[in-house]
C-alpha cells in the first residue's frame, strides 16, 4: 500500500510569513495526526483528527496554527504568522480505526524560519 | 498525563555487538501499548517493535527484542548483531488503550545510536 504522503519536503520562510503543509494519509485510515518535532526532541502532538472531526487540539497554538481535514482524507496544517521557534519537522501520521498495528508516518516537512 | 523518559541521549556500539537502549514511562493505566520507533536521516518513523502491556512475554522481531518490566515501568530495547544500517535515532513511545477510539503516541526525547565499523 502507498505510504503517508507529505509535501513539501523542505520549506524556508521569513518570520511573520505564512506556510502550509499537506498530508495525504493511507487510504482508509480514519485517524490522522500532526506532530511537531523540534531538533533534538521527540515528536509532540499538535492535533488529532478522526475522519473530518477534531479529537484533540489541546496542544495546538491556535493563535497562529490551524489545521483542517475537510473531507476526512487529506489534511492541511497552516502557520500564520510564523515565528523563529516554529522551526521544526512537521510529521503526519495515520492509523486505522483501532490502530493496534501502530501508526504509519510520513517523511515530514522540515521548516526553517529565518 | 503519561510521560516517557529516555535517559541516554547518545549510544554507540561496535558492529556485530549488542546494545541496549533504555526507556521508562509513567502511567496510572493498567493496559497500554509500548513501541520503539527508528528514525533515520530520511526522517520517516519506522516501527521497530511493539508490546502490549497485558502480555507478559517480551516481544521479539529478528535482531530486536525488548525487556518489558511492567512493575518497574521499564521498556528497554536490545539490538543484537548490530549493523551499520541500525544507526539512527530511536524513540520509545507510549499509547493508551483504544477504549473509545484511537489515542496518540507519546514519545520520549530519543536516543541517537551510532554503529562503529
Amino acid at each position: 500500500e502507498a505510504g503517508v504522503a507529505q509535501s513539501p519536503r523542505y520549506k524556508i520562510i521569513e518570520k511573520r510569513q505564512s506556510v502550509a503543509f499537506w498530508c495525504n494519509p493511507i487510504s482508509g485510515h480514519a485517524t490522522l495526526y500532526w506532530y511537531q518535532q523540534i531538533l533534538g526532541q521527540g515528536p509532540k502532538l499538535l492535533i488529532q483528527f478522526q475522519n473530518n472531526g477534531v479529537v484533540d487540539d489541546s496542544q495546538l497554538p491556535k493563535d497562529r496554527f490551524s489545521a483542517e481535514r475537510l473531507k476526512g482524507v487529506d489534511s492541511t496544517l497552516k502557520i500564520q504568522p510564523a515565528k523563529l521557534e516554529d522551526s521544526a519537522v512537521y510529521l503526519c501520521a495515520s492509523t486505522s480505526l483501532w490502530g493496534t498495528n501502530g501508526y504509519t508516518f510520513g517523511s515530514g516537512t522540515r521548516l526553517t524560519v529565518v | 498525563a503519561q510521560t516517557v523518559t529516555q535517559s541516554q541521549p547518545e549510544m554507540s556500539v561496535q558492529e556485530a555487538e549488542t546494545v541496549t537502549l533504555s526507556c521508562t514511562y509513567d502511567t496510572s493505566e493498567s493496559d497500554y501499548y509500548l513501541f520503539w520507533y527508528k528514525q533515520p536521516p530520511s526522517r520517516q518513523m519506522i516501527l521497530v517493535i511493539r508490546q502490549e502491556a497485558y502480555k507478559q512475554q517480551n516481544a521479539t522481531e529478528n535482531r530486536f527484542s525488548v525487556n518489558f518490566q511492567k512493575a518497574a515501568k521499564s521498556f528497554s530495547l536490545k539490538i543484537s548483531d548490530s549493523q551499520l544500517g541500525d544507526a539512527a535515532m530511536y524513540f520509545c513511545a507510549y499509547r493508551s488503550p483504544p477504549n473509545s477510539g484511537n489515542t496518540p503516541l507519546v514519545f520520549g526525547k530519543g536516543t541517537r545510536l551510532s554503529v562503529i565499523a
